[in-house]
């Protein structure tokens, strides 16, 4: 079993749709939790950051944590034809310094 | 300012080839990582430098791959007698200080093939 789970996709919204994209996670050590936006040909880039339960938002996007069930989920608001890329969730812990990212989630927003 | 860059972009090599790889972290970043993405496949660690100290090298999937870091800037990917599987983009990441907590900042990558 991967310690990171991501269903890869593709998805297809139209613009101005909510998307919802989400992990699991099995390893109870991981404390901080990120999401990655990757274009195409491209190197991931950090979209958000979070370290405990609950909810943080920034502009359209918002990030959503439930160690308990240790399930992640990231929302996007408005969507727009610039979202479509692959949206990679990442975990971390104090112990390690490298991530561990789940399979990525292909995203494609139709004008 | 500068971000992470790599060379080359692109690399096609033929079966039992060595390779090398460059990664050029944001200056003053004393953190380096070295990923690599399969097709359909989520980054997979190799490689972590952290200032001066001995590298985490447990991501290293064998020991065909190697990788230094001179000075502690510029970092090379090294992987001996290729094969088919290490066909792949092999990303580098810097961060400021290596902490947990630390954003890493990618680069665009090298795309690996090998024939």
């Amino acid at each position: 079993q991967k310690e990171v789970e991501q269903d890869p996709g593709p998805l297809s919204v139209p613009e101005g749709a909510i998307v919802s994209l989400n992990c699991t996670y099995s390893n109870s050590a991981f404390q901080y939790f990120m999401w990655y936006r990757q274009y195409s040909r491209k190197g991931p880039e950090l979209l958000m950051y979070t370290y405990s339960s609950g909810n943080k938002e920034d502009g359209r996007f918002t990030a959503q944590v439930d160690k308990s069930s240790k399930y992640i989920s990231l929302f996007i608001r408005d969507s727009q034809p610039s979202d479509s890329a692959t949206y990679l969730c990442a975990q971390g812990r104090g112990s390690a310094r490298q991530l561990t990212f789940g399979s990525g989630t292909q995203l494609t927003v139709l004008p | 300012g500068a971000g992470v860059s790599q060379s080359p972009s692109n690399k096609v090599t033929e079966k039992g080839k060595d390779v090398e790889l460059r990664c050029d972290p944001i200056s003053g970043h004393t953190a380096l990582y070295w990923y690599r993405q399969s097709l359909g496949q989520g980054l997979e660690f190799l490689i972590y430098f952290q200032g001066n100290s001995a590298p985490d090298k447990s991501g290293l999937p064998s020991d065909r791959f190697s990788a230094e870091r001179t000075g502690g800037s510029v970092s090379t990917l090294t992987i001996q007698r290729t094969q088919q599987e290490d066909s792949a983009v092999y990303l580098c990441a810097s961060s400021l200080d290596g902490r947990a907590t630390d954003t890493q900042y990618f680069g665009p990558g090298t795309r690996l093939t090998v024939l």
